[in-house]
């Protein structure tokens, strides 16, 4: 089974960089995803890591270790827009998802 | 191209009553999905089914049922209702199942059991 931690909410200013952590500990691992979720719509995907290391991707980007079970999504330049929840999931050995409960970032003006 | 489809988009039933949530893509991709999302918890893995006519179990499988008849509908049937099974359910899909490959998420219902 999978074991994903997350911080359940944070706060941010317009314009900042905020970090959301994420731990795992999985029987198998075969990458590791982040999902936004506006409040009342469907998660849709941000970003994929399988090897250790940073993805950038725009203003997103998210990093990865293998070995100490971990993985951050950081937004940069932010802005009203990014106010949602941010899903972290782990694909496992039979290539199925588990999610984290979810971190709900609010940007302050 | 509408992605992946959901009905209906919420529905309040009474317990002891049998309901379907419908779901359909027309991605052609060959692996859905059916999560339900709780607040606190995120979103658990019901049924699952990797190809048509083949279906697995997820995390939370009890009191649900699937079917995988064709590639694009994958229905999630609960037999008689319970009002723990008040949830948001996301239907998914992705292209194969297996390798690198991403999950798309359809509407969401919202189902209430009184």
């Amino acid at each position: 089974g999978q074991n994903i931690d997350q911080p359940t909410e944070m706060t941010a200013t317009e314009g900042a960089i905020v970090q959301i952590n994420c731990t795992y500990q999985t029987s198998g691992f075969n990458g590791l995803f982040w999902y936004q979720q506006h409040a009342g719509e469907a998660p849709t995907f941000l970003s994929y890591n399988v090897l250790d290391g940073l993805e950038e991707k725009g203003r997103f980007s998210s990093f990865l270790s293998r070995s100490k079970g971990y993985s951050y999504l950081l937004l940069k330049e932010l802005q009203m827009k990014d106010s949602a929840s941010y899903l972290c999931a782990v694909r496992d050995s039979d290539y199925k998802l588990s999610f984290g409960a979810g971190t709900t970032v609010t940007v302050r003006a | 191209i509408a992605g992946i489809t959901q009905a209906p988009t919420s529905q309040i039933l009474a317990a002891g009553r049998r309901m379907t949530l419908r779901c359909t893509q027309d991605m052609r991709h060959n692996a859905m999905y059916w999560y339900r999302q709780d607040l606190g918890l995120g979103l658990r893995l019901i049924h699952y089914s990797n190809t048509a006519g083949t279906t697995g179990k997820g995390e939370v499988p009890d009191g649900y049922s699937v079917s995988r008849a064709n590639t694009d509908d994958f229905p999630l049937t609960l037999a008689s209702a319970v009002p723990s099974q008040t949830s948001v359910y996301f239907c998914a899909s992705s292209p194969s199942g297996g390798a690198v490959d991403t999950q798309y998420f359809g509407p969401g219902t919202r189902l209430t059991v009184l």
